[in-house]
């Protein structure tokens, strides 16, 4: 069946670190892969999605690439910040409008 | 744009007792969603609307929970009785329902259920 597997956390970094967070993903048919991020105490928020094979998704200086071939979407980022310290969760949308979500990535961002 | 509205923010109760959330929508559109949280957990689906009927209820427990979309716009999910086991945040949110696999969700800030 569909699903999303996403690298376990948690993730510690140093400020202006290079961050790379796993996700790989099994679906029929031809999904969307989104990332969601979730700040402490918050509700959860898109942070980027591609909708097809070789979409690259970018905001906040975070990317992702829809790899049909190795069924990825690693989110990267160049230099992470403190204030990027949150929950990560890669997710898989279905045509029914359903999402299939990993089990989310902590990343702690030290200064 | 206005975004996902949800309330309260925090509610806490004694098992057995019920409770209420509320969801409002962006408007104009179709999708809702509720989601339970679990702490350190991803979201679980619990009901899914379209306009103003479900769409997938599987994982709604409906022997204590239940929701309802009135006129396609705000929702309401309850817990009644409640149990210990349902502390957690209750996520709201919608999509425009214009596209399938494509269709963004957007999220409310969710209510923190504590049940003592």
């Amino acid at each position: 069946g569909d699903s999303v597997t996403q690298m376990e956390g948690p993730v510690t970094l140093s400020e202006e670190a290079f961050l790379t967070i796993n996700c790989t993903y099994t679906a029929t048919g031809y999904p969307s892969l989104f990332w969601y991020v979730q700040y402490p105490g918050e509700g959860l928020q898109l942070l980027l999605k591609a909708t097809k094979a070789d979409d690259k998704g970018s905001n906040k200086g975070f990317e992702a690439t829809y790899r049909k071939e190795t069924t990825s979407f690693h989110l990267e980022k160049g230099s992470v910040q403190v204030s990027d310290s949150a929950v990560y969760f890669c997710a898989l949308g279905l045509n029914n409008r359903k999402l299939i979500w990993g089990l989310g990535t902590s990343l702690a961002v030290n200064p | 744009e206005a975004g996902v509205a949800q309330s309260p923010r925090y509610k806490i109760i004694e098992k057995r007792q019920s409770v209420a959330f509320w969801c409002n929508p962006i408007s104009g559109h179709a999708t809702l969603y509720w989601y339970q949280q679990i702490l350190g957990q991803g979201p679980k689906l619990l009901i899914q609307f379209q306009n103003n009927g479900v769409v997938d209820d599987s994982q709604l427990p409906k022997d204590r929970f239940s929701a309802e979309r009135l006129k396609g716009v705000d929702s309401t999910l309850k817990i009644q009785p409640a149990k210990l086991e349902d502390s957690a945040v209750y996520l709201c949110a919608s999509s425009s329902g214009s596209q399938a696999s494509t269709d963004t969700q957007y999220f409310g800030p969710g209510t923190r259920l504590t049940v003592l």
